[in-house]
This record gives structure tokens, sequence and C-alpha cells, in this order.
């Protein structure tokens, strides 16, 4: 099956600085990448996402890339903001429609 | 439709107790999904609906879980026989359906104690 591995577990970032998170996954036919973010307490909610047949894909402060050839995707973020603060998830879905989930990334913006 | 509900929000159980969660999708989302989420850990997948179909179901569930969704609208989660090892959050979600992977709305989610 699918195995998605995420760096950094924690990220501690200034306001105002950029983050940025990778994922790498192992499936191949894997064609969908989300990215959630989970504040304390509250539902994860789905924030950017890029499909297969794209590099890269922009909205706004964030962006998320994607190189298929070595299977990994990344999330970054610019002009971090105190409410930027929160657990941030990758994962990856194929033809199962189920995406495997990355381990999360504390991202802790210090104003 | 406010997005996906779930209830109850928390529910503390005495082990060897059954317990039942209810999730209501988004009534467009043919897809419906539950997943358990421990402190400091991604959602783990429970199990996945089609309509009213069970498509997928994770290995690592016991046969001590199972869930429901009849009519293909909302969908019911049992946990039979409750041990403290089920102590978590339980979440819902829903995507619509086609050839396309969707991402997800997710619930609320049910926070389980088993004591």
């Amino acid at each position: 099956g699918e195995n998605v591995e995420q760096h950094p577990s924690t990220l501690s970032v200034q306001e105002g600085d950029s983050a940025v998170i990778k994922c790498t996954y192992s499936d191949s036919a894997s064609n969908y990448f989300p990215w959630y973010k989970q504040e304390l307490g509250k539902r994860p909610q789905l924030i950017i996402d890029i499909r297969s047949n794209v590099g890269e894909k922009k909205d706004q402060r964030i962006a998320v890339t994607l190189n298929k050839t070595a299977k990994h995707f990344s999330l970054h973020i610019t002009e971090t903001q105190p409410e930027d603060s929160a657990v941030y998830f990758c994962a990856a879905q194929g033809g199962s429609y189920i995406p495997t989930f990355g381990r999360g990334t504390s991202l802790i913006v210090h104003p | 439709d406010t997005g996906v509900s779930q209830d109850p929000r928390h529910k503390i159980t005495k082990r060897g107790q059954n317990v039942t969660f209810r999730c209501d999708p988004i009534s467009e989302h043919n897809r419906l999904y539950w997943y358990r989420q421990t402190l400091g850990q991604g959602p783990e997948f429970l199990t996945y609906f089609q309509n009213e179909a069970q498509l997928e179901k994770s290995r690592l569930l016991s046969d001590r879980f199972s869930a429901e969704r009849p009519k293909g609208s909302f969908s019911t989660l049992e946990i039979q026989r409750t041990e403290q090892g089920d102590s978590a959050m339980y979440l819902c979600a829903s995507s619509p359906s086609g050839t396309l992977n969707y991402g997800y709305t997710f619930g609320s989610g049910t926070r389980l104690t088993v004591v």
C-alpha cells in the first residue's frame, strides 16, 4: 500500500518568515495530493490540493509543488502569520479514492 | 447544508459497553469515510462508503467495529465491547464521487473516552 512520509514533525518560524513542509510517497499510481490544516481541537480542513498533471499550484500565500519523478511534494507558506499556527497534514490518493495521510507537521509562528 | 455533522461530539463510556456514532455527510456527496485520530497522529482510515455500499474496510479494524450507511445518506459507526485503546477522535468525512479524487470535508468528530 501507499506510504507517506512527512517532515519536519515540528516547525517553528518567526512571523513573516516562510515555511516549507515536505512529503514523499511510495505509490506511483497516486494522482491527487491534498493538504489539510488542523487547528487545535478543530476538524482538518482542506487548504490546497494538486493533481499529478500539474507541477505547482498557488493560492495567495500558500503554494504546493509536486515532483512526480522523485515522488515528493511540498507545501510552501510565505509571509507567515500567527493564525497559520496549526498541524498540517499531507496526503496521497490514487485509484482507491482513499488518501494515506502523513503524520503531520506542527507549525508554530511566533509573533 | 452546513457541512458534515457528527453526533455526539463527546462520549464517555465504560469498558465493555457498546457505542454508536452518527455522521450526516454533505447531501451531494456520495463518498463517506470514517477515520480515527489519536493525539499527535494523522487520521487513520477505518472504512469507506460509495452511496450505501461499503467498498473498503481497513485490515486494522477489528470485528468489534461495524459501520452502515442505509439508503446512502447518513452513516453510523458502532463499536462493540469497547476497550481503553478505542479512546480516540472519530472523524467522518465526505467527498463528491466521480472518476477523479477530491478532497474531503471533515466533520467535527466524536471524541470517545473509554474508562
